[in-house]
């Protein structure tokens, strides 16, 4: 199926740090979110942007979050401070769009805030 | 509240056997239900999905039952295999300007040879 990249797979930073994720979605994909899974819980939803925007974003997206995807290029995740309660596991996904439900999943990145 | 929920919360097959995963949900207002099978380590895979327009959807060995009515799905696999190990997640959306996915807390199966 259609793939999601995602770098790096595993980050471990110092908290008060700032983090980037990066996400490379599906190369004709329009929708992108960002998912949060604590070890043992379920994937929880943070954030979804379209055309360049914001369109949702849920209450575990702090203020100290942010997403961006400049010039189509990768789409960001970063985290400025960081906080130990940071630590989990972020999904990227891409979805057509909102006509087309389906959204793929990239591997994750395992992220570590000591 | 966990607005889906799954059952068990792990479960445990002989190779051969049908496995049955089940999922509830509380918003009367999704309308897409997928399931996803994530292997240890991968991320999630979109496996099957079921709209509102459907009672049924099968896909090989996977077949979705769906109870509109009671809110309830339930996702069987025939002839389950050890490969069939995993972690399986159902989720729900609805429409919006997102279709963020509400995911369940999953169920871990194992598939016994």
């Amino acid at each position: 199926g259609p793939k999601v990249l995602q770098i790096p797979s595993h980050q471990i930073i110092d908290m008060g740090q700032m983090v980037t994720l990066n996400c490379d979605p599906v190369s004709n994909h329009l929708y992108f979110y960002w998912y949060k899974q604590i070890l043992g819980q379920q994937m929880e939803f943070l954030v979804n942007f379209y055309n360049g925007k914001v369109m949702e974003k849920s209450k575990l997206f702090k203020d100290q979050f942010s997403v961006e995807r400049p010039d189509g290029s990768y789409f960001t995740l970063k985290i400025q401070p960081t906080a130990l309660e940071d630590s989990a596991v972020y999904f990227c996904a891409s979805s057509l769009g909102l006509h087309s439900y389906e959204q793929y999943f990239g591997p994750g990145t395992r992220l570590t805030v000591l | 509240q966990q607005q889906v929920r799954q059952s068990p919360q792990s479960l445990t097959v002989w190779e051969g056997e049908t496995t049955i995963l089940n999922c509830s949900y509380e918003d009367s207002t999704f309308d897409y239900f997928p399931w996803y099978r994530q292997f240890p380590g991968k991320s999630p895979a979109l496996l099957i999905a079921i709209s509102l327009v459907s009672n049924k959807k099968e896909d090989g060995r996977f077949t979705i039952f769906f109870n509109k009515r009671e809110k309830k799905l339930s996702l069987h696999i025939t002839d389950s295999q050890p490969g069939d190990s995993a972690t399986y997640f159902c989720a729900a959306s609805k429409a919006g300007n997102t279709r963020k996915l509400i995911f369940g807390l999953g169920t871990t199966l194992q598939v016994q040879p």
